[in-house]
């Protein structure tokens, strides 16, 4: 079965840090762009990060520029995101999902989702 | 960055009726190159992720059932569903992928009338 499944999500004071990971099951990580993507009550559904299939590429909302970085374990065939300098606007459910692999390229949409892990900044 | 707005933000439609909902980009999201809208629609029921229906705005992913549908073209798509079921009440978006950041639609909640 395809899946992810994420972890490490928690409660974190402001300026804290996390490190999110999602393990990946049934495919190949390495084989797809890979993305980190959160929603929040208020501000909805957000593309947060994503990560070329060669890790040749990475690409991040201006909001976590400089802040989170995404990374990946081909061994462990598992997704990254190491959280620093959080803030409480970063509040949010956090999901790893899958690039859809399509001619053309279609990896901004998503056909495989985890389960979300939460995420709350708070003091 | 593309801002999509959905509407209306909520609707009320009867078993076995039609339910539309509206997309609107704030730029074009068709390549000209290969014609294509990158314009995606998902499904999200309660405490579970978004799910993929539709891609390039109107291509069923696999699985879906053809009550649902896509349409539009540029600046402005549309998600049908033809007859409405009781497993079809959730919240779906919208999304563009045709340049990061992407973005997703506030959301369109469907209910049962």
């Amino acid at each position: 079965e395809v899946q992810l499944v994420e972890s490490g999500g928690g409660l974190v004071q402001p300026g804290g840090s996390l490190r999110l990971s999602c393990a990946a099951s049934g495919f190949t990580v390495y084989n797809y762009w890979m993305s980190w993507v959160r929603q929040s009550p208020g501000k909805g559904l957000e593309w947060v990060a994503n990560m070329k299939q060669d890790g040749s590429e990475k690409h991040y909302v201006d909001s976590v520029k400089g802040r989170f970085t995404i990374s990946r374990d081909d061994a462990k065939n598992s997704l990254y995101l190491q959280m620093n300098s959080l803030r409480g606007e970063d509040t949010a459910v956090y999901y790893c999902a899958r690039g859809l692999e399509q001619v053309p390229p279609a990896y901004g949409a998503f056909d495989i989702w985890g389960q979300g892990t939460r995420v709350t900044v708070s003091s | 960055d593309i801002v999509m707005t959905q509407s209306p933000e909520s609707l009320a439609v009867s078993l076995g009726e039609r339910a539309t909902i509206n997309c609107k980009s704030s730029q074009s999201v068709l390549y000209r190159s290969n014609n294509k809208n990158y314009l995606a629609w998902y499904q999200q029921k309660p405490g579970q992720p978004p799910n993929l229906l539709i891609y390039w705005a109107s291509t069923r992913e696999s699985g879906v059932p053809d009550r649902f549908s896509g349409s539009g073209s540029g600046t402005d798509f549309t998600l049908t569903i033809s007859s409405l079921q009781a497993e079809d009440v959730a919240v779906y978006f919208c999304q563009q992928y045709y340049g990061a950041p992407y973005t997703f639609g506030q959301g369109t909640k469907l209910e049962i009338k």
